[in-house]
């Protein structure tokens, strides 16, 4: 079974500055897509990043951006000039290519500073 | 214009009652899912319909009846509410493999 771990339960960063969220996946399959949501406190689950296992280059989102090592498991997310409106919890999550199933890391709770 | 609505967003009630969330979604998808977020906020998947079929039905208590009228509706049924079934519960839609959309969310709280 596949599993997504979160290894950071809170993290904070000042205001315009960069942080990184990591994630880290255990798989057998050779093709699946990873996936970055945010939630913040009004709960509403919102896509912010995929990226497709067969892709070598890291997919990014305006402020977002990922670093995707698929040999380590690895599928961090980089925000960039961080805005008081990216605090909330963020969850990675793993399918299996061809997988309806959605599998979701423990979340990271973010907070930015003013 | 709401992508994947729920009905209702709160729902407070009783042990031992019987309730049912709604899910509607506007996207043309065709595949939709029902999860459970706990207090932890741990997302776990419950149910999923294609087309109206069922797909995953993981470990759930069979007091848990999920029913697909058509591809666009995804609704929950939770007889014999338990003090352990207060969570919130999302509703989700995707097109084939791709990424899922959600639902606000609906706040259950069984007293």
């Amino acid at each position: 079974a596949q599993t997504v771990t979160q290894s950071q339960p809170e993290m904070s960063v000042q205001e315009a500055e960069t942080v990184t969220l990591s994630c880290t996946y255990d798989t057998s399959e050779s093709d699946y897509y990873l996936f970055w949501y945010k939630q913040p406190p009004s709960r509403q689950m919102i896509l912010v990043i995929r990226q497709e296992a067969y892709k070598q280059q890291n997919a990014t989102e305006n402020r977002f951006s990922v670093n995707f090592q698929k040999a380590a498991k690895s599928f961090s997310l980089k925000i960039s000039d961080s805005q008081l409106g990216d605090a909330a919890m963020y969850f990675c999550a793993y399918a299996g290519a061809g997988s309806y199933q959605l599998t979701f890391g423990k979340g990271t709770k973010l907070s930015v500073i003013p | 214009d709401t992508a994947v609505s729920q009905t209702p967003k709160y729902l407070v009630t009783q042990m031992g009652n019987d309730k049912s969330i709604k899910c509607e979604q506007n996207l043309g998808h065709d595949t939709m899912y029902w999860y459970k977020q706990d207090s932890k906020k741990f997302l776990k998947i419950m149910f999923s319909y294609n087309n109206k079929e069922l797909i995953i039905n993981e470990t759930v208590p069979n007091r848990f009846s999920p029913k697909s009228p058509d591809k666009a509706h995804l609704n929950l049924h939770i007889n014999s509410l338990e003090l352990g079934d207060s969570a919130v519960y999302f509703c989700a839609s995707s097109f084939n493999y791709n990424e899922q959309f959600f639902g606000p969310g609906t706040r259950l709280t069984v007293l």
